[in-house]
């Protein structure tokens, strides 16, 4: 079976430290992407990669980095999290021959 | 801005009954749409799209998707509800950048079945 794993399921981390959201496809995808998701304001895209060490950004990149050193393997990190980064982060692949995007389940991230 | 709207935050309907979740789209040029679901605490997950071909596209779980291309829209339905239906649905549109493709996504709907 396919698969996006996303390495934490919920985080809580405190104002100020540096996060790393960490996900990985078995699948030689690509493109992968990173969305938060929040109430009301449906998926919106923070940064996404379509080949090793390629980023763009996104809708909303202000606050995050990426990083893709490896095909399979796509970060995220918050340089310094803050109170309104607090949110549902959704990490995605896709390949070239399918536009459909695969998911990882998620992580909530609260930061107090 | 190439975008979908999905205009109702949530849809109510009793088991048995048929469901329409509606999607519009903005897109310059031929849309290639998508339908996800998501379940409580999960990521999304794949239920159909439109390419091209028949406007009628059929899609997991027995849902299908009627592309309408006067009226801009790409609702999503199901002739016959089940409680286990009841999930956020998310319309998307692919938007193409430079040499990158991604999915715009809609504010999701929230789709009820009761008993």
């Amino acid at each position: 079976d396919v698969k996006v794993t996303q390495s934490s399921r919920y985080l809580v981390k405190r104002t100020g430290e540096k996060v790393f959201l960490e996900c990985v496809q078995d699948m030689d995808h690509e493109n992968m992407f990173w969305y938060r998701q929040d109430p009301g304001l449906g998926l919106r895209l923070i940064y996404f990669s379509y080949d090793v060490k390629m980023k763009e950004k996104g809708d909303i990149p202000e606050g995050y980095s990426v990083s893709r050193e490896k095909k399979e393997r796509f970060s995220l990190i918050l340089e310094s999290a803050s109170t309104n980064q607090t949110s549902m982060y959704l990490c995605a692949s896709s390949s070239y021959r399918n536009y459909g995007y695969t998911f990882g389940s998620g992580t909530r991230l609260t930061v107090v | 801005a190439q975008s979908v709207a999905q205009p109702e935050d949530q849809v109510n309907v009793a088991e048995g009954n048929p469901l329409t979740v509606k999607c519009t789209y903005s897109v310059s040029g031929n849309p290639y749409l998508f339908w996800y679901v998501q379940y409580p605490n999960r990521g999304l997950q794949f239920l159909l799209k439109y390419i091209t071909g028949d406007n009628l596209v059929k899609g997991s779980y027995g849902f299908e998707a009627e592309f309408n291309k006067s009226q801009t829209s790409f609702h999503l339905k199901k002739p016959s509800a089940l409680v286990s239906d009841s999930a956020l649905y998310f319309c998307a549109v692919r938007v193409i950048t430079g040499t990158a493709s991604k999915l715009t996504f809609g504010t999701g709907t929230r789709l009820q079945v009761t008993l």
